[in-house]
């Protein structure tokens, strides 16, 4: 049982380049959700979903996309990276109301943009 | 603006002692409340969730409580150990929500 995988791991991207990380989870989960963290701040939430199909913004979804065609994956789009997009991101997953379950994370993308 | 507060500088006890960690919040109304654990380079892992209409929630060596008169939690870990080291983050839902927000965490410093 794998939980929650994210790949890569880490990366370089020079600005104005696009990419996608990919999340993808195996305990059939229908809520996942991208974060980023910051030093010295929360986990800020960018986009999460609810199922296959639906998808919605967090609280900073400016310059990032998301699709959700499967209930395993979600993949993290960064349309043209800037250097304010260089943090940690975490994708996460939980089942039926996130507040009663509680999240899985995955270990992680560092995003370095320069 | 929704805000949650946790001491941002580093708690140190010795080995054996109980830690204490609070987690204020303000401007919010949370139906539940989640404790997750970090360590460096990894992703946070759930440790435990109490609801609005607990006042107590015990696991093992640790306990956490909900005052949502003071909108305080306080997480504990008894006799603690080296091995409790790490970040130690808040996070908050409303009913029936599905944007958590999360504390910036403290970070536990267990000495041998």
């Amino acid at each position: 049982n794998a939980g929650v995988t994210q790949t890569p791991k880490f990366q370089v991207l020079k600005t104005g380049q696009s990419m996608t990380l990919q999340c993808a989870q195996d305990m059939n989960h229908e809520y996942m959700s991208w974060y980023r963290q910051d030093p010295g701040m929360g986990l800020r939430l960018i986009h999460y979903s609810v199922g296959a199909g639906i998808t919605d913004q967090g609280e900073v979804p400016n310059g990032y996309n998301v699709s959700r065609s499967t209930t395993e994956d979600f993949p993290l789009r960064l349309l043209s990276a800037a250097p304010s997009q260089t943090s940690v991101y975490f994708c996460a997953s939980s089942y039926g109301e996130t507040g009663r379950n509680g999240y899985t994370f995955g270990s992680g993308t560092r995003l370095t943009v320069v | 603006s929704q805000k949650i507060e946790q001491n941002s500088e580093a708690l140190n006890i010795q080995e054996g002692k109980t830690a204490t960690l609070t987690c204020n919040y303000t401007n919010y109304s949370p139906a539940y409340l989640q404790w997750y654990r970090q360590d460096p380079g990894r992703g946070p892992v759930f440790l435990l969730l109490i609801r609005e209409n607990e006042k107590e929630k015990r696991k093992e060596r640790l306990k956490v409580t909900f005052d949502t008169t003071l909108k305080q939690s306080l997480f504990h870990i008894t006799a603690s150990q080296p091995a409790d080291s790490a970040t130690y983050l808040c996070a908050l839902d409303n009913t029936g929500g599905f944007k958590t927000i999360f504390g910036a965490g403290t970070r536990l410093f267990v000495k041998a």
